[in-house]
């Protein structure tokens, strides 16, 4: 069974910096690429980046290049977003996926919740 | 950055309705676009990819057209367990953009 296990709930202060983590199973995790998906309160799905552990190419939202980096570690077939200089905006339900093959994120990890508040 | 439109932004339905939304692309993306359909407190689930075709497992009274600039999620007849949020995903050009959504309600 695939499947894609995030990290906790996690509470930060702005100015600090937070890493989720997304655990694959189930699958050759080094041959499809993982992307990341936020979603903050009311407001829809914004994509924000995506990485191919493979050969750990990244592409990330140009909005938020420079605040957020993307990172693999096959020996635990993990992935990683990393997201610095936090603000409140920032709080909000962070998801990681597997992209299918550029036919867009067939599975979906359970969501990691992060709050940003002084 | 290719922007997504989607419209209606909500709508009330009544199980049995035959529903269609449609995604808007600002440029051209071929058939790079897939469908979600999202619950509350849950994450988001592929219903169609490649624009047309149906993700495993996904009833068939979904479906999806279009290519190019326009594309339609239809749902032939609602059932109660359809009352989601949806939204399309351009996956031609990055970065990968997503529409707002459309938000079905009950009647």
């Amino acid at each position: 069974e695939i499947q894609l296990l995030q990290s906790g709930p996690e509470v930060k202060k702005p100015g600090e910096s937070l890493r989720i983590s997304c655990q694959g199973s189930g699958y050759v995790f080094r041959g499809y690429w993982i992307g990341w998906v936020r979603q903050r309160p009311g407001i829809g799905l914004e994509w924000l980046g995506i990485i191919y552990p493979g050969d750990s190419d990244t592409r990330a939202s140009p909005s938020l290049q420079g605040q957020i980096s993307i990172s693999a570690d096959e020996s635990t077939s993990t992935t990683y977003l990393q997201v610095n200089s936090l603000k409140n905006t920032d709080t909000g339900m962070y998801y990681c996926a597997r992209a299918d093959g550029g036919q867009g994120f067939d599975y979906w990890g359970q969501g990691s919740l992060v709050t940003v508040s002084s | 950055d290719i922007q997504m439109t989607q419209s209606p932004s909500s709508l009330s339905a009544s199980v049995g309705d035959r529903v269609t939304i449609t995604c808007r692309a600002s440029q051209v993306i071929g058939n790079d676009l897939s469908w979600y359909q999202q619950k509350p407190r849950q994450a988001p689930r592929r219903l169609i990819h490649a624009a047309a075709n149906l993700h495993s497992g996904v009833p068939s009274r979904f479906s999806g057209a279009g290519s190019g600039t326009q594309f339609t999620l239809t749902i032939s007849s609602l059932q109660p367990e359809d009352f989601a949020t949806y939204f399309c995903l351009q996956h031609n050009e990055y970065p990968h953009t997503f529409g707002p959504g459309t938000r079905i309600d009950i009647k």
